[in-house]
């Protein structure tokens, strides 16, 4: 069926940088996206979501980039800290139905 | 953001007992309510949708009747794990969303069968 992937489990940043997390989706009707973020025996945690008529949104430090032509999002946070260490997914929707989530990606920030 | 509380935390309990879990948006009205389970290092995995007042559906190769969902009024959402068994064992979390609107999470319910 339609799955949502992503390229890298693991990214490791400084303290400081900028991170990119990638997200590859195959559902080309899919009209909504958002990325969560899951810290260790937590629920997740709803950070920033684009629809599809958009390919850029930004909040605070953070950037939702949407590329339709090629299936891809990723999430960009500005001058990462070790708060964002944390397990980040990507979740795509069709029309109101149930989120697809992605297999997550793991943000380690070493100080 | 709303808030989505679910109750409990954490729960041990021994086999073959049942375990009721419960999820409650606080400041929103939940049209729809998703239970996921997580294993350790995993994705979440749907396993069920239910709408406020109607029977819920089941992903495939989920047991419904070993997974009692009810969503009986627009706060609140059970799920039930009966006769639970070690295997049974993982973090439950559940989500909810008023309309199309985006879903936001409970905080997540680990459950150890012992």
């Amino acid at each position: 069926g339609e799955s949502v992937g992503l390229h890298l489990p693991t990214l490791s940043v400084q303290e400081g940088d900028n991170s990119i997390i990638n997200c590859a989706y195959s559902n080309s009707a899919s009209d909504y996206f958002i990325w969560y973020k899951q810290e260790s025996g937590k629920g997740p945690q709803f950070i920033i979501d684009i629809r599809s008529n958009m390919d850029k949104r930004q909040g605070q430090r953070v950037t939702v980039l949407l590329n339709k032509t090629v299936k891809h999002l990723s999430l960009q946070i500005a001058a990462t800290q070790p708060g964002d260490s944390a397990v980040y997914f990507c979740a795509e929707g069709e029309a109101g139905n149930m989120l697809t989530f992605g297999g997550g990606t793991r943000l380690m920030v070493k100080p | 953001g709303a808030v989505v509380s679910q109750h409990p935390s954490w729960v041990i309990c021994k086999s073959g007992t049942s375990v009721k879990i419960e999820c409650r948006s606080l400041d929103f009205q939940a049209t729809t309510m998703f239970w996921y389970r997580q294993f350790p290092k995993q994705s979440l995995m749907l396993m069920a949708t239910s709408n406020e007042g109607s029977k819920a559906t089941y992903e495939q190769g989920v047991e419904k009747d070993k997974f009692l969902i009810n969503h009986a009024s627009l706060t609140l959402s059970t799920l039930t794990v009966t006769s639970a068994h070690p295997e049974d064992s993982s973090f439950y979390i559940c989500s909810a969303r008023e309309g199309a609107r985006e879903a936001f999470f409970g905080q997540g319910t680990r459950l150890t069968v012992v």
